[in-house]
């Protein structure tokens, strides 16, 4: 079984520009979830997304979106870089809302320069 | 965004010694408390979890003590090995709550 595939797996990126991360989930995986990775903060909280509707969201500022597709694939975009979105991005997904049983893919290593 | 609290913040332990490692939580909704080990490069991987309606799970060396008046949760590894030498978080969510991570212990298990 496939796990939690996230592509590019290394991205730099300029100070205003804008990005978009993907997430393929398991198979049957139905709840995908956006985590940001950093040395100081730990796992922050960007968004949770079922059967295509965000049910919840961190406090992140607004540049920080995303969207889940019918095929439970889903993207997160980050406009307007500043140099503290340098940060490991994860994926996770799960059958269930709320993360019961995440399972997480390898991460999006974002560095802005 | 911080509701799960952990400590230490990094362990150093002999190798066949125990490692044990504390979670605090503050939202009584939290209905599941998991732990994932994540190595460099690498995203977390799920390790073991509990419900509230239990007070020890135990999977192989690692063993998951839960005191549900305290608010609180351990994570113990038995044994410890050279290869368990990672980063582990704790993490409690619910059915309306959004999973939410502890800090993190970095562990380091010297042979």
């Amino acid at each position: 079984k496939a796990g939690v595939t996230q592509t590019p797996r290394y991205l730099i990126k300029t100070r205003g520009q804008q990005v978009t991360l993907s997430c393929s989930p398991i198979s049957g995986h139905r709840s995908v979830s956006w985590y940001q990775q950093t040395p100081g903060q730990g796992l922050q909280f960007l968004f949770e997304y079922f059967s295509e509707t965000q049910r919840n969201k961190g406090n992140f500022p607004g540049r920080f979106s995303g969207r889940q597709f019918s095929n439970s694939r889903s993207e997160m975009n980050v406009s307007t870089l500043e140099l503290g979105d340098s940060a490991l991005y994860l994926c996770a997904s799960s059958s269930t809302p709320a993360g019961y049983g995440y399972t997480f893919g390898s991460g999006t290593r974002l560095t802005v320069v | 965004q911080q509701q799960v609290k952990q400590s230490p913040q990094s362990l150093i332990v002999q190798k066949g010694g125990i490692s044990i490692i504390n979670c605090a939580y503050e939202n009584t909704a939290f209905d599941y408390f998991p732990w994932y080990q994540q190595f460099p490069g690498k995203g977390p991987a799920l390790l073991i979890a509990i419900r509230p309606d239990v007070s020890e799970k135990k999977e192989g060396r690692f063993t998951i003590s839960f005191n549900k008046s305290a608010k609180q949760f351990s994570l113990h590894i038995m044994d410890s090995q050279p290869g368990d030498s990672a980063t582990y978080f704790c993490a409690a969510s619910s059915n309306n709550n959004d999973m939410r991570f502890g800090a993190g212990t970095r562990l380091t298990v010297k042979p």
